[in-house]
């Protein structure tokens, strides 16, 4: 079956660390990867994806790179700010309809 | 342009009462999605339709869940009767129909659902 695995949080960085939240999936096929953000009393807003192997999505200083070798895209940021305190979920789409998501990763950035 | 939009944002009930959720999705998408967030665990999808059809509902967890999508505009999620194990976040997404396999899909805020 489809499913995700993320990085069990809190994470707590100080200001201008590096960020990396772990994942890795299991999918029948070729899935399109997904980094979802949901900032304080906000909806999810799309970060970035991929959508097939080797791709590196990137946007607002924020990677990840699609390695179907080791099924996994994690998401990296080499300095992080305040303003990226937030919630984030991994998630994979396989058939344009249905997303699997991981149980998201909490992010505190502390001045 | 407006973003998804739910209602309410919160609901408290007590176990066996009846509670409707709300969705608006971006005007013009023809998907429309529910998922939920259980505390703690990963969102998981309950519902797909297009325009006012079920194209796929084989998330949703039990007939006391009822979503309907009534001349394919906004959507309704009834809980009834609702119990402990319903409470968590309810999410809205809607996408256009472009035809290829991958569409984007826009997140509303959520409803919290607290059943005590």
């Amino acid at each position: 079956g489809n499913s995700v695995t993320q990085m069990e949080g809190p994470v707590t960085l100080s200001e201008e660390a590096f960020l990396t939240i772990n994942c890795t999936y299991t999918a029948t096929g070729y899935p399109s990867l997904f980094w979802y953000v949901q900032y304080p009393g906000e909806g999810l807003q799309l970060l970035l994806k991929a959508t097939k192997a080797d791709d590196k999505g990137s946007n607002k200083g924020f990677e990840a790179t699609y390695r179907k070798e080791t099924t996994s895209f994690h998401l990296e940021k080499g300095s992080v700010q305040v303003s990226d305190s937030a919630v984030y979920f991994c998630a994979l789409d396989r058939t344009g309809n249905q997303f699997y998501f991981g149980t998201g990763t909490s992010l505190t950035v502390i001045p | 342009e407006a973003g998804v939009t739910q209602f309410p944002s919160h609901s408290v009930i007590e176990k066996g009462q009846t509670v409707t959720l709300r969705c608006d999705p971006i005007s013009g998408h023809d998907n429309l999605y529910w998922y939920r967030r259980v505390m703690g665990k990963e969102i998981k999808f309950l519902l797909h339709f297009v325009k006012e059809s079920k194209q796929d509902e084989s998330g949703m967890p039990n007939n006391r869940f009822l979503a309907e999508r009534t001349g394919g505009t906004y959507s309704t999620l009834k809980v009834q009767p609702a119990e402990l194990e319903d409470s968590g976040v309810y999410f809205c997404a809607s996408s256009q129909r472009t035809g290829r396999s991958y569409n984007e899909q826009f997140f509303g805020p959520g409803t919290r659902l607290t059943v005590l």
